[in-house]
């Protein structure tokens, strides 16, 4: 299967911050990339999805402008959180489906931001 | 609305017991998944299950799907400590390109010596 890396895995910053997330597929191109948030002892709930050179399309009750996605080549995804507020701090986990694969998706280590 | 729904939510059971962890899902679907989730780390695939009677075992865990009931199991086998995580099934939308997975709410395990 496909090795995802995010990063980074943990991150704190303040509030009224913006933070940076990084998804990078390292063997396979992914044209579909996938972010989730998950809160303490929830399930994964899909933020939006993210194709390569497209917009991406976010799932209801999602701030776009919030939560930035920016899916520039085959093999990175970045979600930013702009204005962070403490109620943003959350596990935030990315996966990709293989472009030459079939449809499994392939999730990244996750990344733990609190913020304060 | 693809609708998905685990039972137990909370399963606490001796080293040595089996038990048996369901999934019910609303609308047809293409497959079925099962993650385990370790505290504080991300998603580790266990099984996909693509067909109806299609059934995996790997060591004291095994899966099995039945499409006509929209019923998955994961049946838990001699049960050890190590097997303590959050399992979580997931089943993914059926037709076109749409990938997207719809996730239970999870089953929290304990497995006490």
């Amino acid at each position: 299967g496909a090795v995802v890396s995010q990063h980074p895995s943990r991150v704190i910053c303040k509030s009224g911050t913006s933070v940076k997330i990084e998804c990078r597929s390292l063997d396979f191109q992914a044209t579909t990339m996938f972010w989730y948030r998950q809160f303490p002892k929830q399930s994964l709930m899909l933020m939006a999805t993210s194709n390569e050179g497209s917009k991406a399309t976010y799932e209801q009750g999602v701030e776009k402008d919030k939560f930035l996605i920016n899916h520039a080549s085959l093999t990175l995804s970045t979600l930013t959180v702009t204005s962070a507020h403490p109620e943003d701090s959350s596990f935030y986990i990315c996966s990709l489906v293989v472009s030459s694969g079939g449809k499994e998706q392939y999730f990244g280590p996750g990344t733990r931001l609190t913020v304060t | 609305e693809l609708k998905v729904e685990q039972n137990p939510l909370f399963l606490s059971m001796q080293e040595g017991k089996n038990y048996t962890i369901y999934c019910n899902y609303s609308t047809t679907s293409d497959r079925l998944y099962w993650y385990r989730q370790d505290p504080g780390k991300s998603l580790e695939s266990l099984f996909v299950l693509l067909s109806n009677g299609a059934v995996k075992q790997e060591g004291r865990l095994m899966a099995s799907l039945d499409t006509k009931a929209r019923l998955s199991t994961l049946h838990i086998t001699a049960a050890v400590h190590d097997l303590s995580a959050t399992y979580f099934c997931a089943v993914q939308n059926s037709g076109g390109s749409n990938y997207k997975l719809t996730f239970g709410k999870g089953t929290l395990l304990t497995v006490n010596p």
